[in-house]
């Protein structure tokens, strides 16, 4: 069956070190992958995104990788900051349409000063 | 420039009564969803459309209905409510991708409650 999973657990972290979040599939095939930050009684926010053939992408602090042969993409902070605390959602995108996404549960990320 | 605007922001039905979420976009974009955030599952596409006039469904889309008149509203309607139905809703929009990335703008969601 088709499945986008993400870290199960919230990621507990000291501001300035590295976050890492991971997002895996099966039996997709995405063109693309998307990134998305959710705030508490907000809707999602577009961060990053990274096509089938680019292996990272990188935007001020963040980055990001994307395994196709794995089936994995790793989102980076670095220098965490107590503001970077979210949900940090993955999303796929088939065809390159923004309102057709497939969306892991996302994880919980925690900074603390 | 506003967005994608949902209304209303909170909702609480009994089973049976009907409602339309309101949707509205001002960025001209071609496409519009409708997603469903349950704990747990992350978000799970309801409805889409890819212009006025063309609606397709999504993964969950049964007790739903959406239409597109116009480029700017796309309203999801419950025609009998259900608990299982009690969710927070999130409608966005984007550009049908060509070589631009075709990211999504959410509005704020609608937390809807069927008692």
């Amino acid at each position: 069956s088709q499945k986008i999973e993400q870290n199960s657990e919230a990621l507990n972290i000291q501001e300035g070190k590295t976050a890492t979040l991971t997002c895996n599939y099966t039996n997709y095939s995405p063109a693309y992958l998307q990134w998305y930050r959710q705030d508490p009684g907000r809707g999602p926010v577009f961060l990053l995104l990274i096509r089938e053939n680019e292996k990272e992408k990188r935007k001020e602090r963040l980055k990001v990788t994307f395994d196709t042969t794995l089936k994995q993409s790793l989102f980076h902070i670095t220098a965490s900051q107590p503001a970077d605390s979210a949900t940090y959602l993955c999303a796929l995108d088939l065809y390159n349409q923004g309102g057709k996404l497939i969306f892991g549960q996302g994880t919980e990320l925690s900074v603390k000063p | 420039n506003a967005g994608v605007t949902q209304t209303p922001k909170f909702q609480v039905l009994k089973t049976g009564q009907s409602m339309t979420l309101q949707c509205a976009q001002d960025m001209n974009h071609e496409y519009m969803s409708w997603y469903r955030q349950d704990p747990g599952m992350g978000l799970r596409l309801i409805h889409y459309s890819v212009g006025a006039g063309i609606t397709d469904q999504g993964e969950v889309p049964n007790g739903y209905n959406v239409s597109r008149s116009t480029t700017e509203d796309f309203p999801l309607r419950l025609l009998s409510a259900a608990p299982s139905q009690t969710s927070v809703y999130f409608c966005a929009s984007s550009r049908l991708g060509t070589s631009e990335v075709a990211e999504a703008f959410f509005g704020q969601g609608t937390r809807l409650t069927v008692v």
